[in-house]
């Protein structure tokens, strides 16, 4: 059964560094079959895509997020992370990984993590 | 980047009601759009994809249709574990994109 677990610190400083880990049971993050992502949700606020990441290391950002955001895979763990440079206040958010399939069948985000709030605060 | 926009943003509704929801794409996005449904302090669940494809396990009375620009979500016979945020995503191009959401509540 897949499972999909966020891990990290729930309180972060402004101007420092957000990172959460996900760590993935039941599926390999070598799959080709497989984008892995990140997605957030501020307080009260709509879904917002963070970016997806494959098994070769290929990555896309969302572009007002680009400039301070990168990914990374660790497929000897099955894990893959999140780091959000120079956080403010506007990046206090529910903070989800997610499994997208693709193919021809369609893409989708069919299983997401539990997701763990970030709280941006001095 | 793709917009999408949801209507409406919220609605009230009865148990065995019908309930439509749409989501208009900013521009020509095929079939490539998902809708998810997620509840208070939960992950969204995956409800329909490729705009119209039931997700394993879903229960038939929901469905979707559409393509191009406008898409629709329809829960035919709203059931009490109904009342939700029901949100749609688009495939087809990065920036990957949701609309703003659609919560239903209970009349």
């Amino acid at each position: 059964q897949l499972q999909l677990q966020e891990s990290g610190p729930g309180l972060v400083k402004p101007s420092e560094t957000l990172s959460l880990t996900c760590t993935v049971s039941g599926a390999s993050l070598s799959s080709s079959i497989y984008y892995w992502g990140w997605i957030r949700q501020p307080p009260g606020k709509g879904l917002e895509w963070i970016g997806n990441i494959f098994y070769s290391g290929t990555t896309y950002y969302n572009p007002s997020l680009k400039s301070r955001v990168t990914t990374s895979l660790d497929t000897s763990r099955n894990q893959f992370s999140l780091n959000l440079r120079s956080v403010t206040a506007t990046d206090t958010a529910v903070y989800y990984c997610a499994r997208e399939s693709v193919g021809s069948a369609g893409e989708r985000y069919d299983s997401w993590g539990q997701g763990t709030l970030v709280t941006v605060s001095s | 980047a793709i917009q999408l926009t949801q209507s409406p943003s919220s609605l009230s509704a009865s148990v065995g009601d019908r309930v439509t929801i749409t989501c208009r794409a900013s521009q020509g996005i095929s079939s490539a759009l998902a809708w998810y449904q997620q509840k208070p302090g939960k992950a969204p669940k995956l409800l329909i994809y490729e705009a119209s494809t039931l997700e394993s396990g879903v229960p038939s009375r929901f469905s979707g249709s559409g393509s191009w620009t406008d898409f629709t979500l329809t829960i035919n016979g709203l059931q009490p574990e109904d009342f939700a945020t029901y949100s749609c995503q688009q495939f087809y191009s990065y920036p990957l994109t949701f609309g703003g959401g659609t919560k239903v509540e209970i009349k």
